[in-house]
This record gives structure tokens, C-alpha cells and sequence, in this order.
């Protein structure tokens, strides 16, 4: 089945305790990207990778760090979380084909830093 | 000023109504665009993209004004499983930065 999966679905932390969120893709897509969603402003985009060792800045990168060593693999890193970063994080990967443009996210993960 | 810009609802609405959402963005150099529902407490799914000339999928029509930076969102006989929050999304940046509105929620009542 083709999906997009993070790990962990919930997550109870606190300030300063470096934190990873994983993220898989079994479709072979090349960008990956990582998103936060707050009450009232949307999904916001974190960073984005367009393949192998490539990654950018998205909108609302501060507190984040993100690697992209195989193509499957995206985790997510915060190297001292804070309460500001509690949010609900997705995971997605993208499909470019034709006219076809799709991103397919994860079931996404619940964090709270306290 | 929001870069995209959604009505805020929520929109309750009864079966069979139709249902339209707007949605309004900043960067007129956007390249694409979308419509992406989301359940509660689930992740976002693509509904539609949204093509210069509109496009239609079932009950389902999206237009796109590009000189008023304008998209949406048509619903016609609208069903209970309907209910869900509409997401308008832009891609900047030569196709590789997604923006997101905020979504409108959508409650369709028997």
C-alpha cells in the first residue's frame, strides 16, 4: 500500500529535550516536505526537500533542522524544543507526473512541549 | 496581509445545497493551484487541482481567476460526507513552496 508514515503519532515532551519525528515514503518520490498546523493559520510549511541531500526553508523553519539522506527517509529534528513548536506536524511526499501534482501526507503527529 | 485568504466560515449547510468557497492569494507570480479537503483530526487529501480554464470532477467545479488572484470552489448537491475543511492551496517559488489558506469548514446537516 502506498503511504506516507510518521513516527511518533503523539509525543509529550519537555523544553530543551532534543526531539526526532520520522518520516517514511514507499511511493519513490522525490520532494518530500514538512508542515505545522495551528488553530487559525493553516498548514504552514517547515522545510522541504526536492531530493537526495537537497533541502530548503519553507515559511516557519526556525527551531527546525531536517536531513534527506536516502529518498524514503525525511525525519524531522528539533534540537531544543520549545512550547511555541506544540503543534500538529504532517509529513508529505509529492507526486509530479504530466498534470498531475499530488501530495500525500502522513497521519500526522501530535507534539506538546511543556 | 495573509498570503492566501479564505472565507472563514464555518458554512452549515442542508443536503443537497449547493456550496461555493472562495479563496484569494497575494503572489501573483503563483504557479499552481489546488483545493486539498481534510477531515477532522486527519491529514489533508487532495480534492482537485485547479487549471486556468476550470476544471470539473463530478459535483465538483474549481475556477481560477488569475488576473484577480482569485479560485474556487463550486459544490453542487452537496452530500453529508461532505463535511470537511477546504483547504486553498498556492504553490510559489517555481513550483517547489506550498502555501496554505487557513480552510473553511464545511457542515453539511440532514
Amino acid at each position: 500500500e502506498a503511504q506516507v508514515t510518521q513516527n511518533p503519532r503523539y509525543l509529550i515532551t519537555v523544553t530543551g529535550k532534543k526531539l526526532t519525528v520520522t518520516c517514511s515514503q514507499n511511493m519513490n518520490h522525490e520532494y518530500m516536505s514538512w508542515y505545522r498546523q495551528d488553530p487559525g493559520l493553516g498548514l504552514r510549511q517547515i522545510y522541504y526537500s526536492m531530493n537526495v541531500e537537497v533541502t530548503d526553508k519553507g515559511d516557519v523553519p526556525e527551531g527546525y533542522k531536517v536531513s534527506r539522506k536516502e529518498k524514503r527517509n525525511f525525519p524531522l529534528i528539533l534540537e531544543s524544543p520549545s512550547p511555541n513548536q506544540t503543534s500538529l506536524y504532517f509529513c508529505a511526499s509529492r507526486r509530479t507526473s504530466g498534470n498531475t501534482d499530488t501530495q500525500y501526507f502522513g497521519p500526522g503527529t501530535r507534539l506538546t512541549v511543556l | 496581509r495573509k498570503e492566501v485568504e479564505q472565507d472563514p466560515g464555518p458554512f452549515n449547510v442542508p443536503e443537497g445545497a449547493t456550496v461555493a468557497f472562495n479563496c484569494t492569494y497575494s503572489n501573483s507570480a503563483s504557479q499552481s493551484f489546488f483545493w486539498y479537503r481534510q477531515d477532522c483530526r486527519k491529514e489533508p487529501k487532495l480534492l482537485m487541482s485547479v487549471y486556468s480554464s476550470g476544471n470539473e470532477d463530478g459535483r465538483f467545479t474549481a475556477q481560477l481567476n488569475r488576473a484577480s488572484q482569485y479560485i474556487s470552489l463550486l459544490i453542487r448537491d452537496s452530500k453529508l460526507s461532505d463535511s470537511a475543511t477546504y483547504l486553498c492551496v498556492v504553490n510559489d517559488n517555481y513550483g517547489q513552496n506550498f502555501v496554505f489558506g487557513p480552510g473553511t469548514r464545511l457542515s453539511v446537516l440532514p
